[in-house]
């Protein structure tokens, strides 16, 4: 059972314009979620992160939108640019088990067209 | 550089062998964790540690064990390996050991290819 889901394997975007990336989930107990960025062969990279507290969290081109009736969260990275080609996941932690195991979506392939 | 140390970056070893993974976490982190991303698997959580206990597990095979020391660096270890087991492992860490607001940071990986 996936409980965290990146329904868009890929997305194609030219430089300048906006990149939207979308993420589903399931547990209703998830209270904090991240969003990383991974080149191959490298560890995931921080990107920006959201509390179940609020709906938005703004960092320089990047912003991500919570909404929880929906179970739903969205990156937007604005303007795109060509270092922005790579993978993108979504990942959501707590869900009412002890510790902090996160839980990841399948990944999202971002490629910034020049 | 997320500040996570991660070594051997690169590993490659015989089936039925046993390896050892390293990481030493950030700085002031006192949670160490432990994921497996395989060729055709997302990133899958096997266990933290937290202040040298085990705080949660995952999807972690009864040959591979894991613990964190005093110094709060963390050992993975694999062992009867499988032609399977070959993926990337990553070790990350994070101030606390809960969920909220207590973002992971990850290493740059060891690639681990059996043969």
């Amino acid at each position: 059972d996936q409980q965290v889901k990146q329904n868009s394997p890929s997305l194609s975007v030219q430089e300048g314009r906006i990149s939207i990336l979308n993420c589903d989930y399931t547990n209703s107990m998830f209270d904090y979620f991240l969003w990383y960025k991974k080149y191959p062969a490298e560890g995931p990279t921080f990107l920006i992160s959201i509390s179940s507290i609020k709906d938005k969290n703004e960092d320089g081109r990047f912003t991500v939108f919570l909404n929880k009736s929906a179970k739903h969260l969205s990156l937007h990275i604005v303007p795109s640019q060509p270092g922005d080609s790579a993978v993108y996941f979504c990942a959501a932690a707590g869900g009412g088990a002890a510790g902090n195991k996160l839980t990841f979506g399948g990944g999202t392939r971002v490629l910034v067209k020049p | 550089d997320s500040g996570v140390t991660q070594t051997p970056k690169h590993l490659i070893t015989a089936t039925g062998q046993r390896v050892t993974l390293r990481c030493s976490p950030r700085s002031g982190d006192l949670s160490v964790y432990w994921y497996q991303q395989s060729l055709d698997q997302g990133l899958q959580f096997l266990i933290q540690y937290y202040n040298g206990e085990e705080r949660a597990k995952g999807n972690i095979l009864e040959r591979f064990s894991a613990q964190q020391f005093p110094d709060l660096h963390s050992e993975l270890n694999l062992s009867s390996l499988e032609l399977g087991d070959s993926a990337l492992y990553f070790c990350a860490s994070s101030p606390r050991g809960d969920s909220a607001g207590n973002t992971i940071y990850f290493g740059e990986g060891s690639w681990l290819t059996v043969v």
